[in-house]
């Protein structure tokens, strides 16, 4: 199974500074189709996750614009170009591609 | 608008079975994978399993392979989780998520808790 390993896994930030985590997984996450299948999902405290970005860098409809994803391969990362107090919680990274799906351990973004 | 509505959770004593149920609406269900995917208490996600729209494929995390079934009902728009052999560390919120057309979960339900415990 692919091991998906995310850092750091708790981040404290400072109100409008920027914010990334990394996610590197053990295999290469593109697809025979050619798409590379990472999420991100973004959990705040008491409610369920919801995703941010699919294929890597694509933005939910809703997700604001300060979220942005990049990477390719088997590193990949979340930024948040400036942090607002909605946006403490945990964030996971997973893969689609290979099945098993898998998960990363989650970040915790807790303000400073 | 989506909604996905997780129900059958509980107290179960260890080596029971149990059947979760997640009820979908808002959507046309089968024409889109499902998942589960579930939280023990504090922990971090991990996902179970995923059906294809037709129930035909279905793939399982190691950690439930055959204890677990996965399966739906495209009439009832209504998705199933089999639980066999139940372990204290089957104990988690259960949630059930909606897949995108490549068959990653896009949208999650409010999630079931099973507690596992004699």
């Amino acid at each position: 199974d692919i091991v998906m390993t995310q850092s750091p896994l708790s981040l404290p930030v400072i109100l409008g500074q920027p914010a990334s985590i990394s996610c590197r997984s053990s295999q290469r996450l593109v697809h025979s189709d050619g798409n590379t299948y990472l999420n991100w999902f973004q959990q705040r405290p008491g409610q369920s996750p919801r995703r941010l970005i699919y294929k890597v860098s694509n933005r939910d409809s809703g997700v604001p614009d300060r979220f942005s994803g990049s990477g390719s391969g088997t590193d990949f990362t979340l930024k948040i170009s400036r942090v607002e107090a909605e946006d403490v919680g945990i964030y996971y990274c997973m893969q689609a591609t290979h099945w098993p799906g898998t998960f990363g351990q989650g970040t915790r973004v807790e303000i400073k | 608008q989506v909604q996905l509505v997780e129900s059958g959770g509980g107290v179960v004593q260890p080596g029971r079975s149990l059947r979760l149920s997640c009820a979908a609406s808002g959507f046309t269900f089968s024409s889109y994978g499902m998942h589960w995917v579930r939280q023990a208490p504090g922990k971090g996600l991990e996902w179970m399993a995923v059906t294809s729209v037709d129930g035909t494929k279905k793939y399982y995390a190691d950690s439930v392979e055959g204890r677990f079934t996965i399966s739906r009902d495209n009439s009832r728009s209504t998705l199933y989780l089999q639980m066999n052999s139940l372990r204290p560390e089957d104990t988690a919120v259960y949630y059930c998520t909606k897949a995108d057309d490549n068959y990653n979960p896009d949208f999650w339900g409010q999630g079931t808790l099973l507690t596992v415990s004699s």
